[in-house]
């Protein structure tokens, strides 16, 4: 079974651009979380899809936001980016929202200039 | 709010050796605590992971103790091999919210030959 896919890999913006990173989970996975990964701040939970619901929410500015399609399949949106936003973008499916094992992808590494 | 405190930093063991690390939490609704391995480059993938109605879990050459009293859990690897080098993060979430996952600092650990 494929793992859970990001894309792209790698990005680079400039302050002031907006940016949508892509994930597909693991088939028949329906639930979808996206954490943010820096060494200063470490791995920060960001937003969980589920259904095409969004079930819950950390603690970042409105300027992240995100959806999941009826195919599970997830994106995040970040607008207006700032230096602070450079980081490793992590995606990660489980089969339920509520008690399953989180499987991660590769991240996508943006880097905001 | 660092609900989740990681020790140490960092840590070399021989090989051969044991590798233990420990983590503190203080959101007593937390039930659910999973350890992860990240290799560079790669995401987090899930090690081992117990709940609060059992003291220890052992897979392999990877046991989680858990102390509900004192708030504490640790990761002990047994025989550590230069393979296991790598990034180690625990985390802990509440219940039937598994995907939202609070993590520990993390902690490289280098196996030396």
């Amino acid at each position: 079974k494929a793992g859970v896919t990001q894309t792209p890999r790698y990005l680079i913006k400039t302050r002031g651009q907006q940016v949508t990173l892509s994930c597909s989970p693991i088939s028949g996975h329906r639930s979808v979380s996206w954490y943010q990964q820096t060494p200063g701040q470490g791995l920060q939970f960001l937003f969980e899809y589920f259904s095409e619901t969004q079930r819950n929410k950390g603690n970042f500015p409105g300027r992240f936001s995100g959806r999941q399609f009826s195919n599970s399949r997830s994106e995040m949106n970040v607008s207006t980016l700032e230096l602070g936003d450079s980081a490793l973008y992590l995606c990660a499916s489980s089969w339920d929202k509520g008690t399953d094992t989180q499987y991660f992808g590769p991240g996508t590494r943006l880097t905001v200039l | 709010q660092q609900q989740v405190k990681q020790s140490p930093q960092s840590l070399i063991v021989q090989k051969g050796g044991i590798s233990i690390i420990n983590c503190a939490y203080e959101n007593t609704a937390f039930d659910y605590f999973p350890w992860y391995q990240q290799f560079p480059g790669k995401g987090p993938a899930l090690l081992i992971a117990i709940r609060p109605d059992v003291s220890e879990k052992k897979e392999g050459r990877f046991t989680i103790s858990f102390n509900k009293s004192a708030k504490q859990f640790s990761l002990h690897i047994m025989d550590s091999q230069p393979g296991d080098s790598a990034t180690y993060f625990c985390a802990a979430s509440m219940a039937g919210t598994a995907s939202k996952l609070t993590f520990g600092t993390g902690t490289r650990l280098q196996v030396t030959l």
